[in-house]
């Protein structure tokens, strides 16, 4: 099992530019999650998927938008990029946290975005 | 909502020493409690977790208590290894059991850890 993984690993962008970084799970996980850490602001939320057909905002969304392609899938886009949004992101999946199940969110290895 | 404050920022001990680092949470809702070790151009990795119906958990040389009334946990790693060198993340969640109502999980914003050989 490759667990999550992220594509690209690297990218650089002007200001203006558009992109979408991908992710994808292969364990079965119903919830998916995109965060951004960035120096002394530990991870912070940008928008998850509790389940297919279904988005939310997390704590900073605005500049992007996320696509829940499929139970496996889920993708973030910068339509504008701006250099404040120069930073790491961190693509994450767990079960539904209800039950009995853990709610523990496992990371893909991330994208590290530069925009000029 | 919820805060989680996190202490040290870096701590830096000998090999072989025990290495402790200590969270507090606001949010008495909180019952789900991760910790993460991230290596230097990693993503984070669950290395520990403990829900709050159970004081402490042991897994080799890594344990985590927590004590719901004060509204803290801590991170024990003991007999430190060089390769245990890494930022630590510990995290608060109001998500087991939740019926799926609630996902968010709140950071802290790391330790940096540094074993010294």
């Amino acid at each position: 099992n490759a667990g999550v993984t992220q594509t690209p690993k690297f990218q650089v962008l002007k200001t203006g530019q558009s992109m979408t970084l991908q992710c994808a799970q292969d364990m079965n996980h119903n919830s998916m999650y995109w965060y951004r850490q960035d120096p002394g602001m530990g991870l912070r939320l940008i928008y998850y998927s509790a389940s297919e057909g279904t988005t939310d905002k997390g704590e900073v969304p605005n500049g992007y938008n996320v696509s829940r392609l499929n139970k496996r899938e889920f993708s973030l886009r910068l339509e504008s990029a701006a250099p404040s949004q120069t930073s790491v992101y961190f693509c994450a999946s767990s079960f539904i946290a209800g039950g009995s199940r853990s709610p523990a969110q496992y990371f893909g290895p991330g994208t590290r975005l530069t925009v000029t | 909502g919820e805060n989680v404050e996190q202490h040290p920022s870096t701590l830096s001990v000998q090999e072989g020493d025990s290495a402790v680092i200590k969270c507090t949470y606001s949010d008495s809702a909180s019952n789900y409690f991760p910790w993460y070790k991230q290596e230097l151009g990693k993503g984070p990795q669950l290395i520990i977790d403990i829900r709050s119906n159970v004081g402490e958990k042991k897994d080799q040389r890594i344990a985590v208590t927590l004590n719901k009334t004060a509204k803290h946990f801590s991170l024990h790693i003991t007999e430190t290894q060089p390769e245990d060198s890494a930022v630590y993340f510990c995290a608060a969640s109001p998500s087991w059991n939740s019926g799926g109502s609630n996902y968010k999980l709140t950071f802290g914003k790391g330790t940096l850890l540094t074993v010294n050989p």
